[in-house]
């Protein structure tokens, strides 16, 4: 199945500079990499997503770009905001379900 | 607001005992998901439903079952509790076309504690 790795764990960044979490994924058919934001005491929320055909996609201040011959995709926030502090989780898909990373614990240092 | 409701949001039993999670789905979406998140944990894939049919099955404890009815909404039984079942249980919803490439919408969850 898919095996998904997500790094880094934690990240502290002072508020203003850029975040980058990366994943890596071993399935080189998958095509669908979305990522999604969990603040505390809620459930994922989907943020961005991006599909294989496609090598980076923008939406304000968060862009995912796509590797496919490396097979890893990465999430960049910049001009980052205490609001952004938070767990963020990478997924790829595997034959039948979605696999997620481990998860990075983003601080946003005033 | 993601569409997806999950009831209740706290339950609170003892080892041994049994309880049902319930989840429904944004309007128009025919598939749910449910996923275990222990603490420190990252979101574990239980089990999925399409329009009332088991679809896929991940790593689903054989003291837990799932199902779906007719108007769409979804249960998650869990019995024989233990302390480790002790996690965030969120259910997820899309419109599935196969594979696992549709855009999932998590609920707000429902935290179990298990004394």
């Amino acid at each position: 199945g898919e095996n998904v790795e997500q790094h880094p764990s934690t990240l502290s960044v002072q508020e203003g500079d850029s975040a980058v979490i990366k994943c890596t994924y071993s399935d080189s058919a998958s095509n669908y990499f979305p990522w999604y934001k969990q603040e505390l005491g809620k459930g994922p929320q989907l943020i961005i997503d991006i599909r294989s055909n496609v090598g980076e996609k923008k939406d304000q201040r968060i862009a995912v770009t796509l590797n496919k011959t490396a097979k890893h995709f990465s999430l960049h926030i910049t001009e980052t905001q205490p609001e952004d502090s938070a767990v963020y989780f990478c997924a790829a898909p595997g034959a039948r379900q979605l696999t997620f990373g481990s998860g990075t614990q983003l601080t946003v240092l005033p | 607001d993601s569409g997806v409701t999950q009831t209740p949001k706290h339950l609170i039993t003892a080892t041994g005992q049994r309880v049902t999670l319930r989840c429904s789905p944004r309007s128009g979406d025919l598939s749910v998901y449910w996923y275990q998140q222990s603490l420190d944990q990252g979101l574990q894939f239980l089990i999925q439903y399409y329009n009332g049919e088991e679809r896929a099955k991940g790593n689903i404890l054989e003291r837990f079952s799932a199902q779906q009815f007719p108007d769409l909404h979804s249960e998650l039984n869990l019995s024989s509790l233990e302390l480790g079942d002790s996690a965030l249980y969120f259910c997820a919803s899309s419109t599935w076309t196969g594979g696992a490439t549709d855009t999932q919408y998590f609920g707000p969850g429902t935290r179990l504690t298990v004394l």
